[in-house]
C-alpha cells in the first residue's frame, strides 16, 4: 500500500518561497514506471497540475507553463521523498497542495494519479 | 492551457443513472487515451475512479463506467447511491506535455 505524507508550512509571506515535502512509503521515488507530481486546488483555479519528477536512467522534471519560471520539484533518494518549491508567491498561490503518484508515466505521458497525499492548505498572506 | 469543460452540476434520484460530460479539444481528449475521472468528497483528496478512458481501478464499483467519443469523454454512474454525492473531475494529457483538469461537476443525489 502506497502512502504519501505531506509536510510544510501552512502560511507563506508574499514574495517568499513556498516549500512542501512529500514522503513516500510503499514505493520508491526512483521507480522506473512512476512519476511524482504536485497538484493544487483553489476555488478560483480549480484543480491545477503543477509538475512532476521521475527517473528513467536519469532524473527528469516537467512543469506547467503557468508556474514554469517559479517552480522546482526535486527528488531526495536518501529519504525517499520529493519536494516542491514555488518562488515569489502571491495571494493567487493560496490553495490546497497535493502530492500524487502517477503509476504509469513516461516522457510522453502524464496519465493518472492513483495515490494522493492528505493535502496541505497553504495561505499566502502577510 | 484551458480547462476541460464539464457541467457545473447534475442530479439524479437513488437508483437512477446519470452521465457527466467532459469536453476538450484536438490537443487533449481526442488526441490521447489518457483521460481519467476523480471523485472528491468535501475536505478529502480526490479519488481515482477511471483511468485510460474506461478502466476502473481495483476496488471501484462497476456502477462507474466511462467512454470517449471525439473531443468528449463521459462518466456514467448507474444505480445512484447517496454515497455517490460528490464532485467529479475529468483530466487529460495534452500535446504540450502537460495535464489539464475539468472544472468539476457537483453530483447531487436527490
Amino acid at each position: 500500500q502506497v502512502q504519501l505524507q505531506q509536510s510544510g508550512p501552512g502560511l507563506v509571506t508574499p514574495s517568499q518561497t513556498l516549500s512542501l515535502t512529500c514522503a513516500i512509503s510503499g514505493d520508491s521515488v526512483s521507480s522506473n514506471s512512476a512519476a511524482w507530481n504536485w497538484i493544487r486546488q483553489s476555488p478560483s483555479r480549480g484543480l491545477e497540475w503543477l509538475g512532476r519528477t521521475y527517473f528513467r536512467s536519469k532524473w527528469y522534471s516537467d512543469y506547467a507553463v503557468s508556474v514554469k519560471s517559479r517552480i522546482t520539484i526535486n527528488p531526495d533518494t536518501s529519504k525517499n521523498q520529493f519536494s516542491l518549491q514555488l518562488n515569489s508567491v502571491t495571494p493567487e498561490d493560496t490553495a490546497v497542495y497535493y502530492c500524487t503518484r502517477d503509476r504509469d508515466a513516461s516522457h510522453s505521458r502524464i496519465n493518472y494519479f492513483d495515490y494522493w497525499g492528505q493535502g496541505t492548505l497553504v495561505t499566502v498572506s502577510s | 492551457q484551458s480547462a476541460l469543460t464539464q457541467p457545473a452540476s447534475v442530479s439524479g434520484s437513488p437508483g437512477q443513472s446519470i452521465t457527466i460530460s467532459c469536453t476538450g479539444t484536438n490537443s487533449d481528449v481526442s488526441a490521447y487515451n489518457y483521460v481519467s475521472w476523480y471523485q472528491q468528497h468535501p475536505g478529502k483528496a480526490p479519488k481515482l475512479m477511471i483511468y485510460d478512458v474506461s478502466y476502473r481501478p481495483s476496488g471501484v464499483s462497476n456502477r462507474f463506467s466511462a467512454s470517449k467519443s471525439g473531443n468528449t469523454a463521459s462518466l456514467t454512474i448507474s444505480g445512484l447511491q447517496a454515497e455517490d454525492e460528490a464532485y467529479y473531475y475529468c483530466s487529460s494529457y495534452t500535446s504540450s506535455t502537460t495535464l489539464v483538469f475539468g472544472g468539476g461537476t457537483k453530483l447531487t443525489v436527490l
